[in-house]
This record gives C-alpha cells, structure tokens and sequence, in this order.
C-alpha cells in the first residue's frame, strides 16, 4: 500500500514557528502537496513541490528531499488563527489519486 | 460564492437505504473526484473522472456508484448503506492533466450518518 505519515499533533507559540513534518513510503513519486483543514471545513491547498529542496512562499514554506521520503511544511511568525490541522499527500504516477496522511493538529498558544 | 456545491450538508440515513450526495462545480474543471474522511482517518480516494470518464476506482465496494450527468457534475449514490459508512464525503475538482491534478479545490462535504 501507499503510506504517507504525520505526527498526530504539534504545539508552539504565537509569533514563533512550527515545522509540520511528513514522511512518505509510495510506489513512485509524482509530488507532494499540503493542504491546511479546520475543524469542520474542507480541505485547503497550501502548496505543491516536486523538487528537492526548499520552496518559501512567505508565511507558507515547504521542503522536500526525495531519497529520504521526507517533507515539511515550515509555518513561520505564527497566529493563533494558524490552529488547523495540516495534510500532506503524495500522488503516484500513472493514477490520478492523492495518498493523504492522516493530519497533524496544530495548535497554536498566546 | 461556493465554487464547488455538494448537497445536502447533512444526512441521516437507515440501515440498508439508498442515498444520494449531489456535487456541482463551477471552477470549470475537467476532473471530479469523491474523497471519504471517517473520524481519525487519513482522507481516503475513492473514485477519480476526467472529462465525465471514470479514471481511478479505490472503492471495493459496488455499493459506492458515482455518476456524471454534466460535465460539472459527480454525484455519488451509495446502497444498502451502513453504519460504518458513516463520513464526511468530500467532492473535489481540479484541471484535468498532469500539473492540475496537484491542486484539488475541496467541496464543503456532507456528513453521513447510517444509523
């Protein structure tokens, strides 16, 4: 099967920053995106990568590094309106499915 | 505006009945997809369309039918239901193609309940 795993919860502090990691076991490898979720909402995209390295788009930043099967999404100056949970799905190639993981809860304290 | 409509928002259902979850979008995607969360699940696939075609089917479930009357449309009948079908199903779109499918704009969902 397709595995892609996330820390079930993560805590940090308004103004500082939190690391959301995600790691993948996939049969191929066709991208990885994060999507930000409330609770009671759908599903929102934050961002795509497919390349190693690091992708900053402000607030929002991504890693990626393919051999290890590893991803993060880095939040920085956090809000408490950051408090969400955050999904990390890999496509494979030749299917049009994205591989979720189960979320990482943020919470964000004063 | 909603872009992506699914109706209704919420259902109740009964052991072994038939319902119907309507989605509509209006983002002018050639992709729908139907995605399943249960609670303190991961989000599941379940069936993928590009260009009203069937692409990618994960339900092993004959029950799970999705059907496509419009190029804008997915909806998902589901029989004999229950209770661990029991979710929030989430009706998704995206530009068909390589690149779109790697951003998926979420419907608000409806959350079933088969009592």
């Amino acid at each position: 099967g397709q595995g892609v795993e996330q820390p079930d919860n993560l805590m940090s502090v308004e103004g500082t920053f939190a690391r959301v990691n995600c790691t993948y076991s996939t049969s191929g490898f066709n991208g990885l995106s994060w999507y930000q979720q409330r609770e009671g909402h759908a599903p929102v995209f934050l961002s795509y990568v497919v390349l190693d390295g690091l992708k900053d788009s402000g607030h929002f930043s991504t890693f990626l590094s393919r051999s290890n099967g590893y991803s993060y999404l880095l939040l920085t100056e956090l809000q408490i309106k950051d408090s969400a949970s955050y999904l990390c799905a890999v496509r494979v190639p030749n299917y049009n499915v994205l591989y979720f993981g189960s979320g990482t809860k943020l919470t964000v304290e004063p | 505006d909603p872009k992506i409509i699914q109706k209704p928002k919420y259902l109740v259902a009964v052991t072994g009945s038939e319902k119907i979850l309507i989605c509509e979008q209006y983002l002018g995607h050639n992709a729908m997809y139907w995605y399943r969360q249960s609670a303190k699940k991961p989000l599941e696939f379940m069936f993928s369309y590009s260009y009203q075609k069937l692409m990618d089917n994960q339900t092993a479930s004959s029950r799970f039918q999705p059907q496509s009357s419009k190029k804008n449309h997915l909806d998902l009948q589901i029989t004999a239901l229950k209770p661990d079908d029991s979710a929030t199903y989430f009706c998704a779109s995206s530009q068909a193609g390589q690149g779109g499918q790697n951003t998926l704009y979420f419907g608000a969902g409806t959350r079933l309940s088969v009592l």
